[in-house]
């Protein structure tokens, strides 16, 4: 079963411009979850979506959206770029379906994006 | 506001020792507990699982306890080797929608 792919794997922006990135789940999961990574703040959850509805949000300004696929499939868009947009973005997916949710979350590999 | 702390400091031990891994949390009870591996670079990686009501969960070398009173999850990584080098991250539920949030991880050293 291939795992979660996440494109691209490394992007250069400069500040100001907007950023889409990729997401597609392990075949079979409905949740696609985005988290961003930093040395200061760690992972931390940016939002969550199950069957094209976005379920949950985490503190990130309205600069940060996402949606989700009739496929699972989902994109994280980033707007006006700042400096500290500069981060691993890691999408996971899981199963999330009743009693099979064991809460597991499967990794891709993350984007690695640096704002210039 | 949820907050999740482990060592940030990190561990370094011998090979063939056991490691021993702390989080610890405040403000809230999670219904479960995870744990995940994370290599320079690369994504998390699920290790184990521990619900509110298990004490104890085991996985080969791995074992992980929960005790709710304390608020603190130990991670154990018995007859420890070099492979196991590598950030290990506790992330708690929160009830929502697999929302987690994640302690900053605690990197483990194993020397040969």
């Amino acid at each position: 079963k291939a795992g979660v792919t996440q494109t691209p794997r490394y992007l250069i922006k400069t500040r100001g411009q907007q950023v889409t990135l990729s997401c597609s789940p392990i075949s079979g999961h409905r949740s696609v979850s985005w988290y961003q990574q930093t040395p200061g703040q760690g992972l931390q959850f940016l939002f969550e979506y199950f069957s094209e509805t976005q379920r949950n949000k985490g503190n990130f300004p309205g600069r940060f959206s996402g949606r989700q696929f009739s496929n699972s499939r989902s994109e994280m868009n980033v707007s006006t770029l700042e400096l500290g947009d500069s981060a691993l973005y890691l999408c996971a997916s899981s199963l999330s379906v009743g009693s099979q949710n064991t809460g597991e979350l499967f990794f891709g590999e993350g984007s690695r994006l640096t704002v210039l | 506001s949820q907050k999740i702390e482990q060592n940030s400091e990190a561990l370094n031990i011998q090979e063939g020792k056991t490691a021993t891994l702390t989080c610890n949390y405040t403000n809230y009870s999670p219904a479960y507990l995870q744990w995940y591996r994370q290599d320079p670079g690369r994504g998390p990686v699920f290790l184990l699982l521990i619900r509110e009501n298990e004490k104890e969960k085991r996985k080969e070398r791995l074992k992980v306890t929960f005790d709710t009173t304390l608020k603190q999850s130990l991670f154990h990584i018995t007859a420890s080797q070099p492979a196991d080098s590598a950030t290990y991250l506790c992330a708690l539920d929160m009830n929502n929608f697999n929302k987690f949030y994640f302690g900053s991880g605690t990197k483990l050293n194993v020397k040969p």
